[in-house]
């Protein structure tokens, strides 16, 4: 089955600079890779996602790329701001024998210093 | 429209204890997921519906976990005689198509469960 991997653990910005969170996936089969992100004591909310016949996608200060030949993909927020900071998961969709579960990275936690 | 609403937000347990956990889709969403997220962790799947039928419950963790969603709409996930190992939060996402059509799975804020 699928596998997810993320990294790092934690990042830590200034206000205004960049942030990368990277995950690599093991079933070249996946096709669907979204990103959420998770507020303290509340759910998953779904920030930008990317299907594999694309090789990048962006909204605003986020945006997300996809290597389907490395198997990896990347979220990446510009500009950043106090209220990005969350715990952001990477997931991909599991195919093999399943109905389209989401495999779910361990999660980044991100915080944004004023 | 409202999202996915789950309840109770919280929920305190002895151990051997049976609970009920309940999922509100969204309205119209054919697809629901129930997952489990361990504390620090991403969350992991746990059955799949589509409509009423239960098509994938291989992410169950042992027989004591069970689901069902009789209608088509609201899901229940029920675990007998919980143990402390089952504390954890429960989450439940919706999406409006079956597998294929449409991929994006809204989620609830999640159940809270603590075994003591």
């Amino acid at each position: 089955g699928e596998n997810v991997e993320q990294h790092p653990s934690t990042l830590s910005v200034q206000e205004g600079d960049s942030a990368v969170i990277k995950c690599t996936y093991s079933d070249s089969a996946s096709n669907y890779f979204p990103w959420y992100k998770q507020e303290l004591g509340k759910g998953p909310q779904l920030i930008i996602d990317i299907r594999s016949n694309v090789g990048e996608k962006k909204d605003q200060r986020i945006a997300v790329t996809l290597n389907k030949t490395a198997k990896h993909f990347s979220l990446h927020i510009t500009e950043t701001q106090p209220e990005d900071s969350a715990v952001y998961f990477c997931a991909a969709r599991d195919y093999g024998g399943s109905q389209g579960n989401l495999i779910f990275g361990k999660g980044t936690k991100l915080s944004v210093k004023p | 429209g409202a999202g996915v609403s789950q309840s109770p937000r919280y929920k305190v347990a002895k151990r051997g204890q049976d609970v009920a956990l309940r999922c509100d889709p969204i309205s119209g969403h054919v697809s629901l997921f129930w997952y489990q997220q361990a504390l620090g962790q991403g969350p992991e799947f746990l059955t799949y519906f589509q409509n009423e039928a239960q098509l994938d419950k291989s992410g169950l963790p042992s027989d004591r976990f069970f689901a069902e969603r009789p209608e088509g709409s609201v899901s229940t996930l029920k675990i007998q005689r919980t143990q402390q190992e089952d504390s954890a939060v429960y989450l439940c996402a919706s999406s409006l198509g079956d597998r294929g059509l449409t991929d994006t799975q809204y989620f609830g804020p999640g159940t809270r469960l603590t075994v003591l």
